[in-house]
C-alpha cells in the first residue's frame, strides 16, 4: 500500500533555481525518509527527520515535517545539473515492515 | 567499501524457469528486504528479513521466496517466473532498532524480463 505520494509527480527547472518537491501521507509515522534515484541505479538515502522534529538541514537540502498536516517537503537549494534524478520519500509507521516508499518525483535540472 | 550486492544485474529467461537473485551485504546489518519497482507504483515491499532464521512478507509476496541461513545473505527465488513478474528488483539493508526504521542501504538492482 502507498503511504507516501510525491507531489509533483515530475519537475523542471533550470541550475541555480531552488526545487520543492512535496510528501503527503495517511497514518502517524516514526520518522520520514527522503532518498534519491539516479537513472537505472538503486536508492540513496538522503535525510531522516523524526516525528517531533519540524526542520532538518543537510548541506543544500532542507526538509519539513508537518505531522498536523501529515505532509513534508524536500527542498535543494541552488540546483545542479548533477541533482537530476527521481526522489522518493518513505514513511516509517513504526512496523516491522520498516519503510513504505511514495512512487516519486522526477526532477530534472537543466544547465 | 559498505555496500549491498547484488548478482545478477540483468536478466532474461523464460516463463516458469526457476531463477535465484542473489543478495549480499557486508555492513553485519540485522535487516534485509526485497522491493520491486514498477513504473508509477513506486516501491513495494516483496519479503524481509529482521535477522537469521526470521522472514516476513511485504505487501507483494505472491510468487517470491526467500531464504536468510546466514546473516549477509538473502537471496530472492522465483520458483515459477511469470511474466507479470518483470521488474525491477533491489535489496536493501539496514541496521534494526525495534519500532524505529534506519536508513537503508540499497543495491544498485536487478533488472529481471520474464518472456
Amino acid at each position: 500500500s502507498q503511504q507516501g505520494e510525491e507531489d509533483p509527480q515530475a519537475l523542471s527547472i533550470q541550475e541555480g533555481e531552488n526545487a520543492t518537491m512535496n510528501c503527503s501521507y495517511k497514518t502517524s509515522i516514526n520518522n520520514l525518509q527522503w532518498y534519491r534515484q539516479n537513472s537505472g541505479r538503486g536508492l540513496v538515502h538522503l535525510i531522516l527527520i523524526r516525528s517531533n522534529e519540524r526542520e532538518k538541514h543537510s548541506g543544500r537540502l532542507r526538509v519539513t515535517l508537518d505531522t498536523s498536516k501529515k505532509s513534508s517537503s524536500l527542498l535543494i537549494t541552488a540546483s545542479r545539473a548533477a541533482d537530476t534524478a527521481s526522489y522518493f520519500c518513505a514513511t516509517d509507521a513504526g512496523s516491522a515492515r520498516q519503510l513504505t516508499f511514495g512512487s516519486g518525483t522526477q526532477l530534472t535540472v537543466l544547465p | 567499501e559498505a555496500q549491498v550486492t547484488q548478482n545478477p544485474r540483468y536478466l532474461i529467461t523464460v516463463t516458469g524457469k526457476k531463477l535465484t537473485v542473489t543478495c549480499s551485504q557486508n555492513m553485519n546489518h540485522e535487516y534485509m528486504s526485497w522491493y520491486r519497482q514498477d513504473p508509477g507504483l513506486g516501491l513495494r515491499q516483496i519479503y524481509y528479513s529482521m535477522n537469521v532464521e526470521v522472514t516476513d512478507k511485504g505487501d507483494v509476496p505472491e510468487g517470491y521466496k526467500v531464504s536468510r541461513k546466514e546473516k549477509r545473505n538473502f537471496p530472492l527465488i522465483l520458483e515459477s517466473p511469470s511474466p507479470n513478474q518483470t521488474s525491477l528488483y533491489f535489496c536493501a539493508s539496514s541496521s534494526f532498532i525495534r519500532y524505529s526504521n534506519q536508513p537503508q542501504h540499497f543495491g544498485d538492482g536487478t533488472r529481471l524480463s520474464i518472456l
